[in-house]
């Protein structure tokens, strides 16, 4: 098992450039979201799908998409980013939504210049 | 508005030193989970408590969730320099389906050989 992989580990972009940041995992877990981790904030939820099909937003959305085709895969799109979107983006699953263990990848940094 | 306070935000200490971390808040939750997080990686989940006055024990860590379920602390007996890293708590909350997992900011710790 891999767990939970991201790509890339590490990313520069330019204002307005587009990017999606990759996240698959290979536990057949329902649950998959994702966070993003700044200095003295802690994870903030940005997204998260509690199944394929079915997405929803989470404490900090904008400028943020998601789709969920399959179970496995979970990607996040930057349409247009900004210098706020500067962070460490991490994708998590779990078997469920509620009191699980949340499995948690390696992490995408990410310097919006 | 931050649900979940820790304390303290940075702790450095001498190997075989004892330590607690505190991770408080005025709302009640239905579970509280501890993660660490070592430089350029993932959260990984130490413990999960969901009984008001529960103890788990994890080798020299030693977690307690309080009575009113509004808080929780971790205390390592004997700290090693592996225990170096970012310690987070993490209070669950259930509504019908619409559970939340909100994140503390996080408590610092280095310990020093």
């Amino acid at each position: 098992n891999a767990g939970v992989t991201q790509t890339p580990k590490f990313q520069v972009l330019k204002t307005g450039q587009s990017m999606t940041l990759q996240c698959a995992q290979d536990m057949n877990h329902e649950y998959m979201s994702w966070y993003r981790q700044d200095p003295g904030m802690g994870l903030r939820l940005i997204h998260y799908s509690v199944g394929a099909g079915i997405t929803d937003q989470g404490e900090v959305p904008n400028g943020y998409n998601v789709s969920r085709s399959t179970t496995e895969d979970f990607p996040l799109r930057l349409l247009s980013a900004a210098p706020s979107q500067t962070s460490v983006y991490f994708c998590a699953s779990s078997y469920s939504r509620g009191v699980e263990t949340q499995y948690f990848g390696p992490g995408t940094r990410l310097l919006v210049l | 508005t931050q649900l979940l306070e820790q304390s303290p935000q940075f702790l450095s200490i001498q190997e075989g030193e004892n330590l607690t971390v505190y991770c408080n808040s005025s709302s009640v939750f239905s579970s509280l989970q501890w993660y660490r997080q070592e430089p350029g990686e993932g959260p990984v989940l130490l413990v999960t408590v969901v009984t008001g006055g529960e103890v788990k024990k994890l080798k020299r860590l030693t977690f307690q969730f309080g009575d009113a379920r509004k808080d929780s602390s971790l205390h390592i007996t004997a700290a090693q320099p592996g225990d170096t890293g970012l310690y987070l708590c993490a209070g669950g909350r259930s509504g019908g389906s619409n559970y939340k997992l909100t994140f503390g900011k996080g408590t610092l710790l280095t310990v020093n050989p």
